[in-house]
Protein backbone atom coordinates (compact mmCIF):
# COMPACT_ATOMS: atom_id res chain seq x y z
CA UNK A 1 0.00 0.00 0.00
CA UNK A 2 1.14 3.58 -0.17
CA UNK A 3 3.21 5.10 2.45
CA UNK A 4 3.90 8.57 3.58
CA UNK A 5 6.41 9.17 5.92
CA UNK A 6 7.63 12.55 8.41
CA UNK A 7 10.43 13.22 9.80
CA UNK A 8 11.24 14.79 12.56
CA UNK A 9 8.14 12.90 14.36
CA UNK A 10 8.75 15.26 17.30
CA UNK A 11 10.80 18.54 17.80
CA UNK A 12 11.49 20.66 20.32
CA UNK A 13 12.53 24.17 20.00
CA UNK A 14 13.12 27.50 21.68
CA UNK A 15 10.71 29.94 20.83
CA UNK A 16 11.88 32.09 17.66
CA UNK A 17 13.91 29.90 15.94
CA UNK A 18 12.30 28.09 12.31
CA UNK A 19 11.37 24.15 12.19
CA UNK A 20 10.98 21.81 8.92
CA UNK A 21 9.48 19.19 8.47
CA UNK A 22 9.47 17.02 5.78
CA UNK A 23 6.74 14.61 4.00
CA UNK A 24 7.62 11.62 1.47
CA UNK A 25 5.77 9.86 -0.47
CA UNK A 26 7.35 6.08 -0.24
CA UNK A 27 6.50 3.89 -2.97
CA UNK A 28 3.88 6.09 -4.98
CA UNK A 29 4.64 10.05 -6.91
CA UNK A 30 2.15 12.46 -5.00
CA UNK A 31 1.39 15.35 -7.23
CA UNK A 32 -0.63 17.19 -4.63
CA UNK A 33 0.27 17.21 -0.99
CA UNK A 34 -1.70 18.72 2.14
CA UNK A 35 -0.36 19.84 5.31
CA UNK A 36 -2.63 19.69 8.52
CA UNK A 37 -2.66 20.72 12.53
CA UNK A 38 -4.62 18.75 14.87
CA UNK A 39 -4.33 20.83 18.46
CA UNK A 40 -5.27 18.18 21.52
CA UNK A 41 -8.46 16.81 21.31
CA UNK A 42 -9.82 18.51 18.00
CA UNK A 43 -9.73 17.36 15.05
CA UNK A 44 -7.37 17.62 11.97
CA UNK A 45 -7.52 21.41 10.39
CA UNK A 46 -6.16 21.56 7.00
CA UNK A 47 -3.32 24.25 6.84
CA UNK A 48 -2.26 24.42 2.91
CA UNK A 49 -2.26 22.43 -0.25
CA UNK A 50 1.32 21.41 -1.77
CA UNK A 51 1.25 20.93 -5.77
CA UNK A 52 4.44 19.92 -7.33
CA UNK A 53 6.22 22.90 -9.26
CA UNK A 54 4.29 25.32 -7.95
CA UNK A 55 2.99 27.83 -4.72
CA UNK A 56 1.25 26.36 -2.59
CA UNK A 57 -2.29 27.34 -1.44
CA UNK A 58 -3.47 28.03 1.82
CA UNK A 59 -6.28 28.09 3.63
CA UNK A 60 -8.26 30.97 5.06
CA UNK A 61 -6.39 32.20 8.55
CA UNK A 62 -2.90 30.95 7.69
CA UNK A 63 -0.10 32.80 7.39
CA UNK A 64 1.56 31.84 4.45
CA UNK A 65 4.92 34.02 5.49
CA UNK A 66 5.17 31.64 8.78
CA UNK A 67 4.43 28.09 7.12
CA UNK A 68 6.18 28.39 4.05
CA UNK A 69 5.49 24.89 1.71
CA UNK A 70 8.23 23.56 -0.68
CA UNK A 71 6.82 20.70 -3.27
CA UNK A 72 10.04 20.70 -5.00
CA UNK A 73 9.60 17.18 -6.35
CA UNK A 74 7.03 14.58 -6.75
CA UNK A 75 7.68 12.40 -3.46
CA UNK A 76 8.87 15.40 -0.93
CA UNK A 77 7.29 18.13 0.56
CA UNK A 78 8.61 20.57 3.18
CA UNK A 79 6.74 22.85 5.97
CA UNK A 80 8.63 25.25 7.57
CA UNK A 81 7.15 27.08 10.78
CA UNK A 82 9.89 30.29 10.78
CA UNK A 83 9.58 32.27 14.21
CA UNK A 84 8.10 29.81 16.26
CA UNK A 85 6.00 30.88 18.74
CA UNK A 86 4.78 28.46 21.74
CA UNK A 87 1.16 28.91 19.69
CA UNK A 88 2.64 27.07 17.23
CA UNK A 89 2.63 23.76 18.92
CA UNK A 90 0.67 21.06 17.68
CA UNK A 91 0.81 17.77 15.64
CA UNK A 92 1.52 18.51 12.23
CA UNK A 93 0.21 15.86 10.00
CA UNK A 94 0.80 15.65 6.05
CA UNK A 95 -1.00 13.54 3.17
CA UNK A 96 -0.73 12.95 -0.06
CA UNK A 97 -2.71 11.66 -3.18
CA UNK A 98 -1.55 9.95 -6.05
CA UNK A 99 -0.65 10.62 -9.44
CA UNK A 100 -3.65 9.58 -10.70
CA UNK A 101 -6.09 11.54 -8.70
CA UNK A 102 -7.89 9.51 -6.76
CA UNK A 103 -9.92 10.70 -4.03
CA UNK A 104 -7.90 8.20 -0.97
CA UNK A 105 -5.20 10.68 0.68
CA UNK A 106 -2.46 8.79 2.63
CA UNK A 107 -1.55 10.22 5.70
CA UNK A 108 2.17 10.06 7.60
CA UNK A 109 2.30 9.42 10.80
CA UNK A 110 2.39 13.20 12.46
CA UNK A 111 5.16 15.44 13.66
CA UNK A 112 4.70 16.48 17.18
CA UNK A 113 5.95 20.29 17.44
CA UNK A 114 6.53 21.78 20.73
CA UNK A 115 7.99 25.45 20.95
CA UNK A 116 9.47 26.56 24.23
CA UNK B 1 -23.35 27.04 8.48
CA UNK B 2 -21.74 24.08 6.99
CA UNK B 3 -21.26 21.17 9.60
CA UNK B 4 -19.77 17.70 9.84
CA UNK B 5 -20.78 16.14 13.36
CA UNK B 6 -19.52 13.08 15.02
CA UNK B 7 -20.67 11.89 18.15
CA UNK B 8 -18.25 13.39 20.62
CA UNK B 9 -19.13 11.06 23.10
CA UNK B 10 -16.78 7.94 23.61
CA UNK B 11 -18.42 5.09 22.42
CA UNK B 12 -18.04 1.60 25.38
CA UNK B 13 -18.85 -1.26 24.17
CA UNK B 14 -18.32 -5.13 24.85
CA UNK B 15 -15.47 -7.40 22.96
CA UNK B 16 -17.91 -9.19 19.76
CA UNK B 17 -20.55 -6.47 20.00
CA UNK B 18 -21.28 -4.51 16.90
CA UNK B 19 -19.93 -0.75 17.26
CA UNK B 20 -21.79 1.94 15.42
CA UNK B 21 -20.34 5.32 14.58
CA UNK B 22 -22.38 7.86 12.92
CA UNK B 23 -21.11 10.53 10.89
CA UNK B 24 -23.98 13.72 10.11
CA UNK B 25 -23.31 17.04 7.66
CA UNK B 26 -25.02 20.15 6.98
CA UNK B 27 -24.66 22.13 4.19
CA UNK B 28 -22.50 20.35 1.80
CA UNK B 29 -23.02 18.33 -1.37
CA UNK B 30 -19.76 15.69 -0.96
CA UNK B 31 -19.62 13.56 -4.13
CA UNK B 32 -17.57 11.06 -1.64
CA UNK B 33 -17.26 10.33 2.43
CA UNK B 34 -14.34 8.82 3.79
CA UNK B 35 -13.86 7.27 7.16
CA UNK B 36 -10.55 7.27 9.04
CA UNK B 37 -8.83 5.65 12.34
CA UNK B 38 -6.62 7.68 14.71
CA UNK B 39 -4.65 6.31 17.24
CA UNK B 40 -3.17 8.75 19.68
CA UNK B 41 -0.24 10.16 18.74
CA UNK B 42 -0.68 9.38 15.33
CA UNK B 43 -1.97 10.07 11.85
CA UNK B 44 -5.02 9.18 10.15
CA UNK B 45 -5.05 5.44 8.30
CA UNK B 46 -7.40 5.11 5.76
CA UNK B 47 -10.44 2.73 6.07
CA UNK B 48 -13.09 3.09 3.29
CA UNK B 49 -14.28 5.58 1.02
CA UNK B 50 -17.95 5.43 0.01
CA UNK B 51 -19.13 7.36 -3.04
CA UNK B 52 -22.41 9.18 -3.11
CA UNK B 53 -24.04 6.89 -5.38
CA UNK B 54 -23.17 3.76 -3.12
CA UNK B 55 -25.59 3.19 -0.56
CA UNK B 56 -22.75 0.85 1.34
CA UNK B 57 -19.51 -0.65 1.19
CA UNK B 58 -17.75 -3.02 3.54
CA UNK B 59 -14.31 -4.44 3.69
CA UNK B 60 -14.37 -7.73 5.50
CA UNK B 61 -15.52 -6.49 9.43
CA UNK B 62 -16.39 -2.57 8.57
CA UNK B 63 -19.36 -1.34 6.82
CA UNK B 64 -20.29 2.28 5.75
CA UNK B 65 -23.44 3.34 4.26
CA UNK B 66 -23.82 6.56 3.16
CA UNK B 67 -27.30 8.39 2.99
CA UNK B 68 -27.59 11.76 0.96
CA UNK B 69 -30.91 12.55 1.90
CA UNK B 70 -30.58 12.32 5.23
CA UNK B 71 -26.65 13.58 5.05
CA UNK B 72 -25.36 10.60 7.22
CA UNK B 73 -23.11 8.04 6.84
CA UNK B 74 -22.53 5.19 9.49
CA UNK B 75 -19.59 3.51 10.13
CA UNK B 76 -20.25 -0.11 11.56
CA UNK B 77 -17.59 -2.87 12.98
CA UNK B 78 -19.06 -5.75 13.41
CA UNK B 79 -17.31 -8.87 16.29
CA UNK B 80 -15.49 -5.99 17.76
CA UNK B 81 -12.37 -6.45 19.38
CA UNK B 82 -10.18 -4.61 21.47
CA UNK B 83 -8.05 -4.02 18.83
CA UNK B 84 -10.41 -1.67 16.91
CA UNK B 85 -10.13 0.80 20.07
CA UNK B 86 -9.27 4.21 18.45
CA UNK B 87 -10.64 7.16 17.50
CA UNK B 88 -12.49 7.24 13.94
CA UNK B 89 -12.81 10.26 11.77
CA UNK B 90 -15.26 11.05 9.08
CA UNK B 91 -13.98 13.30 6.47
CA UNK B 92 -15.45 15.11 3.22
CA UNK B 93 -14.52 16.73 0.41
CA UNK B 94 -16.83 19.36 -0.06
CA UNK B 95 -15.07 20.81 -3.65
CA UNK B 96 -13.66 17.80 -4.79
CA UNK B 97 -10.35 19.60 -4.68
CA UNK B 98 -9.01 16.78 -1.71
CA UNK B 99 -9.03 19.16 0.40
CA UNK B 100 -10.87 16.87 3.61
CA UNK B 101 -12.93 18.21 5.99
CA UNK B 102 -13.06 16.27 9.17
CA UNK B 103 -15.24 15.27 11.87
CA UNK B 104 -14.10 15.60 15.64
CA UNK B 105 -14.07 11.87 15.88
CA UNK B 106 -15.14 9.54 17.55
CA UNK B 107 -13.56 7.41 20.65
CA UNK B 108 -14.59 3.80 20.49
CA UNK B 109 -13.33 1.87 23.49
CA UNK B 110 -13.72 -2.14 23.04
CA UNK B 111 -13.63 -4.46 25.84
CA UNK B 112 -12.83 -7.79 26.43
Amino acid sequence: GAVVSQHPSWVICKSGTSVKIECRSLDFQATTMFWYRQFPKQSLMLMATSNEGSKATYEQGVEKDKFLINHASLTLSTLTVTSAHPEDSSFYICSARGQGGGETQYFGPGTRLLVL
Amino acid sequence: SQKIEQNSEALNIQEGKTATLTCNYTNYSPAYLQWYRQDPGRGPVFLLLIRENEKEKRKERLKVTFDTTLKQSLFHITASQPADSATYLCALDSSNTGKLIFGQGTTLQVKP
